[in-house]
C-alpha cells in the first residue's frame, strides 16, 4: 500500500530554467497539497488541489508558479524560470476527503537553483 | 492570520530526559491543533490531534493538552529515547476551513543523546 510519492527527490536547475515537480497521492485520495519548506522556516501552504480544480491558491507566488491535478496521472507543480530563492524542499500531501485532518506526506522535492 | 509559533531548535536532550516542546497559535474562530513528526528523510506523519478545548491527544508516550485560555498546545513526553529524534512541527486547521489546509510552525528540532 504505497503512500504518497515524490519525484524526483533532489532536482537541480539551473537559473531560468523549468523545475516540474511530481506528486502521486495515495491511492483512492483526490486531494492533494502543496508545501513549500524553505531553509530555517516552517512548512508555508501553497496550493490545494482536487481533481481537475485547484480549491485554494492562496499561497501560490503570482508569478511562475502553476500547479495541477488532471484525472489521471500525478499532481504536478510547475516553476518557470527559476530563481535562486526558489530553492527549497516541496513536500506534497493527500487526503481521501475535503476537510479530513489527516494528511499523508510525501518525502519532498529537494529544489536546488545553482 | 493564523499563525502557529514554536520554541527555536535544536533540543538536545539524553534519553529517559522530559521533554517539553512550546507551541501558541493566533487563530480566529476554534481551530484544531495538530503535532506532526517528521523523521530524517522522510515525509511528516500526524502525532497526535485535539479539536477542542481541554482536549488532550496523545499517541507513543507524547501528549498535547489544548489550552484556549493560553492558546497552546505544548508537546511533552516523559522519557525520550534515541528514536524520538526527529523535527516536530505544530499546526492548526481553521474550524471555519473545510478545505482542510494546514498552518504549520517552523519546526523544532530534537536530538536526543544516549
Amino acid at each position: 500500500n504505497a503512500g504518497v510519492m515524490q519525484n524526483p527527490r533532489h532536482l537541480v536547475r539551473r537559473r531560468g530554467q523549468e523545475a516540474r515537480l511530481r506528486c502521486s497521492p495515495v491511492k483512492g485520495h483526490s486531494h492533494v497539497y502543496w508545501y513549500r519548506q524553505l531553509p530555517e522556516e516552517g512548512l508555508k501552504f501553497m496550493v490545494y488541489l482536487q481533481k481537475e480544480n485547484i480549491i485554494d491558491e492562496s499561497g501560490m507566488p503570482k508569478e511562475r508558479f502553476s500547479a495541477e491535478f488532471p484525472k489521471e496521472g500525478p499532481s504536478i507543480l510547475r516553476i518557470q524560470q527559476v530563481v535562486r530563492g526558489d530553492s527549497a524542499a516541496y513536500f506534497c500531501a493527500s487526503s481521501p476527503l475535503m476537510g479530513n485532518e489527516k494528511l499523508f506526506f510525501g518525502s519532498g522535492t529537494q529544489l536546488s537553483v545553482l | 492570520g493564523n499563525s502557529v509559533t514554536q520554541m527555536e531548535g535544536p533540543v538536545t536532550l539524553s534519553e529517559e530526559a522530559f521533554l517539553t516542546i512550546n507551541c501558541t497559535y493566533t487563530a480566529t474562530g476554534y481551530p484544531s491543533l495538530f503535532w506532526y513528526v517528521q523523521y530524517p528523510g522522510e515525509g511528516l506523519q500526524l502525532l497526535l490531534k485535539a479539536t477542542k478545548a481541554d482536549d488532550k491527544g496523545s499517541n507513543k508516550g507524547f501528549e498535547a493538552t489544548y489550552r484556549k485560555e493560553t492558546t497552546s498546545f505544548h508537546l511533552e513526553k516523559g522519557s525520550v529515547q534515541v528514536s524520538d529524534s526527529a523535527v516536530y512541527f505544530c499546526a492548526l486547521r481553521d474550524g471555519d476551513n473545510q478545505g482542510g489546509k494546514l498552518i504549520f510552525g517552523q519546526g523544532t528540532e530534537l536530538s536526543v543523546k544516549p
